[in-house]
């Protein structure tokens, strides 16, 4: 089945614990993002990756971490998680960098940092 | 600038009536993409619909349909004789080519469909 993953669906945890989010998508798609949700403000892309070790700033990167080593994984990384991070958390894959395709979300992710 | 406008912040309505979720969007651009996604109670998202700016015909699927007007710059969505399981809340978002596939998302409309 074509689906974007996400790793933990729920989380926990204290301010300044490093933490990781992982995305993972098996439709091959080069494009992948971050968005957080929030309250009042809809959704805000955090990062995106145009391919492998290709990643770039959305509009609310400030404290958040991305890699690509591979095409199918996008994991966010919080190295010093605080609590205006506390969020619900979508990755999203489309086909194509660049293109307009419509975008694919995982499951969500929501993070509490206390 | 691109911003994506949704003054509903919630809506109540008893089931089997219809109800109109209003989109607004700027943009400068003259080629852009509209979309509706639905986010159920579980929390996931749900792609719904998605419209390119050169194509303004309605477009109906079921009881959803889809109304997009250049001229006043709106994007908007009307279930006809909802039902309890179209409570979610609805976004509305636009993306421009060669924008890096970002999504700007409106704050989204929350419907409540009672029994």
């Amino acid at each position: 089945e074509a689906q974007v993953t996400q790793n933990p669906r729920y989380l926990i945890t204290v301010t300044g614990k490093k933490l990781t989010v992982t995305c993972s998508q098996n439709m091959n798609h080069e494009y992948m993002s971050w968005y957080r949700q929030d309250p009042g403000l809809g959704l805000r892309q955090i990062y995106y990756s145009m391919n492998v070790e290709v990643t770039d700033k959305g509009d609310v990167p400030e404290g958040y971490k991305v890699s690509r080593k591979e095409k199918r994984n996008f994991p966010l990384i919080l190295e010093s998680p605080s609590p205006n991070q506390t969020s619900l958390y979508f990755c999203a894959s489309s086909p194509i960098a660049g293109g307009t395709d419509t975008q694919y979300f995982g499951p969500g992710t929501r993070l509490t940092v206390l | 600038a691109q911003k994506v406008t949704q003054a509903q912040t919630e809506i109540s309505v008893v089931e089997k009536e219809d109800v109109t979720l209003d989109c607004v969007y700027e943009t400068r651009d003259t080629t852009y993409y509209l979309f509706w996604y639905k986010q159920p109670p579980s929390g996931e998202l749900v792609f719904l619909i998605r419209r390119n700016s050169f194509d303004e015909q309605n477009e109906i699927s079921g009881r959803y349909s889809w109304n997009f007007q250049k001229s006043t710059s709106s994007f908007n969505f009307t279930i006809t004789a909802s039902q309890v399981v179209d409570s979610a809340v609805y976004f509305c978002a636009l993306m421009k080519p060669g924008g890096y596939n970002k999504l700007i998302f409106g704050a989204g409309t929350r419907l409540a469909v009672h029994p």
